[in-house]
């Protein structure tokens, strides 16, 4: 049974600190995305990779947050330092990118508060 | 600008009636919509999808339908089961300016669906 991995599942850290959050995207799967989901704005996309290559981080905050993958089956996103109003949940998701289909396949989510 | 928009935050529905979730978009750049299911403390998993150039597509108890004129998409679920009760989101995968598609999805805020019992 494949699945997307997320690591930390729960994260609770101070203002100030840097948050590094992973993704295990499944294997074979060759695009991933990185999401936030807030109360106030729902689903949003931060970043997108497709073979490792960043392909779109405009939503992304790019002052503090960077979205690296290092390999294939590892996937990061950083948050340095991190602020109150970064608290969500980030979703990690992993697809083959092209296709008559297509859908994502989702994490189960870091739970990120920063106090 | 938010370009699918779910506009009913909840919907309560008896076992065994019909839902319906409803979406609006505004921009007709996409090649398909897709709907996704949430429970609590779960990532979403894609329920169902339909391609620009049909009206409608149907999956076991789901059923979407798209109204390209009205700019208007709707889930059917038909019965209702109480393990339906979810938050669900719609959204739209969009192509780049090459006409690429990447899977990148826009995704509605979502409707939080309750099935009683």
């Amino acid at each position: 049974d494949a699945r997307v991995t997320q690591t930390p599942r729960h994260k609770v850290t101070e203002m100030g600190q840097e948050v590094t959050m992973r993704c295990q995207p499944i294997l074979g799967h060759n695009t991933v995305f990185w999401y936030r989901q807030t109360m106030m704005q729902g689903l949003e996309l931060l970043a997108y990779f497709r073979n490792r290559a960043p392909l779109d981080d405009s939503g992304m905050p790019k002052d503090r947050f960077s979205a690296e993958m290092p390999d294939a089956t590892l996937a990061t996103l950083k948050i340095q330092p991190s602020e109150p109003r970064d608290s969500a949940v980030y979703f990690c998701a992993s697809g083959l990118g092209q296709g008559r289909r297509n859908e994502q396949y989702f994490g189960p989510g870091t739970r990120l508060t920063v106090t | 600008d938010q370009q699918v928009k779910q506009n009913s935050p909840s919907l309560s529905v008896q076992e065994g009636r019909i839902s319906i979730l409803n979406c609006d978009y505004t921009n007709s750049m996409f090649d398909y919509f897709l709907w996704y299911k949430k429970y609590p403390a779960e990532g979403p998993t894609f329920l169902i999808s339909i391609s620009s150039i049909k009206d409608k597509n149907e999956d076991g108890r789901f059923t979407v339908f798209l109204n390209k004129s009205a700019k208007h998409l709707s889930l059917h679920i038909v019965p209702s089961q109480p393990g339906d009760s979810a938050v669900y989101f719609c959204a739209r995968r969009s192509r780049d300016a090459g006409g690429t598609s990447y899977g990148k999805l826009t995704f509605g805020q979502g409707t939080i669906l309750t099935v009683h019992p």
